[in-house]
């Protein structure tokens, strides 16, 4: 899987955009980008993924620059409750085998402020 | 609700002991994971099990067992064989066929004292 490279932390303000970048500059032409996030002491929480274009849904948008190599999710109105470490992954979907498994870095703290 | 569970939250246990976390989903997931994770550490996988009855050693199998002989329940042994044992240990699940998005567990916080 490519290795990914993100910010330690990140602060932003409640109610206003949260933009998480990630930079993937070795990401393959197969190679998925994936986004969780963890709030402190729980489990893990799928966000969302893509492979080339933009996507969106109910928790965030993510935006692939047209080149793979990097990413951004967006959380278009921060709320407290998003603080958490957001993690940017990166692999082969549908791979099987001993590829199962997802690659946590050490990912981003973003806090928001009241 | 459909969710996975994982019980008890919090578990201590005396150095040298086996103990046993449990991980159950209704989520009708073929696919199931533990992962372990330490202070300001990323996930480890320990074992996963894509369907009934099959498991495979992930990248810290050393000192865990675990068995899948229901399609809901994934529970996993920590022996003491494994040295550091303290950890946060979290379950996932996958539907597999093709979707790998992994749910998560809310995790199980083993201290060996």
């Amino acid at each position: 899987d490519a290795k990914t490279t993100q910010p330690t932390s990140m602060d932003c303000a409640e109610g206003r955009a949260a933009n998480l970048p990630c930079n993937h500059s070795t990401i393959s032409g197969n190679e998925y980008v994936y986004w969780y996030r963890q709030i402190h002491s729980q489990g893990p929480q799928y966000i969302i993924h893509g492979l080339k274009n933009n996507e969106t849904n109910e928790m965030a948008s993510l935006i692939i620059t047209e080149d793979r190599k990097s990413s951004t999710l967006i959380l278009p109105h921060a709320t407290l409750r998003d603080t958490a470490v957001y993690y940017c992954i990166v692999r082969v979907r549908n791979s099987g085998g001993s590829n199962y498994k997802l690659t946590f870095g050490k990912g981003t703290l973003l806090t928001v402020n009241p | 609700d459909g969710g996975i569970t994982q019980s008890p939250k919090y578990l201590f246990r005396k150095e040298g002991q086996n103990v046993t976390l449990s991980c159950e989903q209704n989520l009708n997931h073929d696919a199931m994971y533990w992962y372990r994770q330490d202070p300001g550490q990323g996930l480890r996988l320990i074992y996963y099990s894509q369907i009934v009855n099959d498991f495979q050693k992930g990248d810290i199998a050393e000192g865990y067992s675990v068995s899948r002989e229901k399609k809901e329940s994934f529970p996993l042994t920590v022996t003491s064989a494994q040295k550091n044992p303290t950890a946060f240990y979290l379950c996932a699940s996958s539907i597999g066929r093709g979707r790998d998005e992994q749910f998560f567990g809310p995790g199980t916080r083993l201290t060996v004292l």
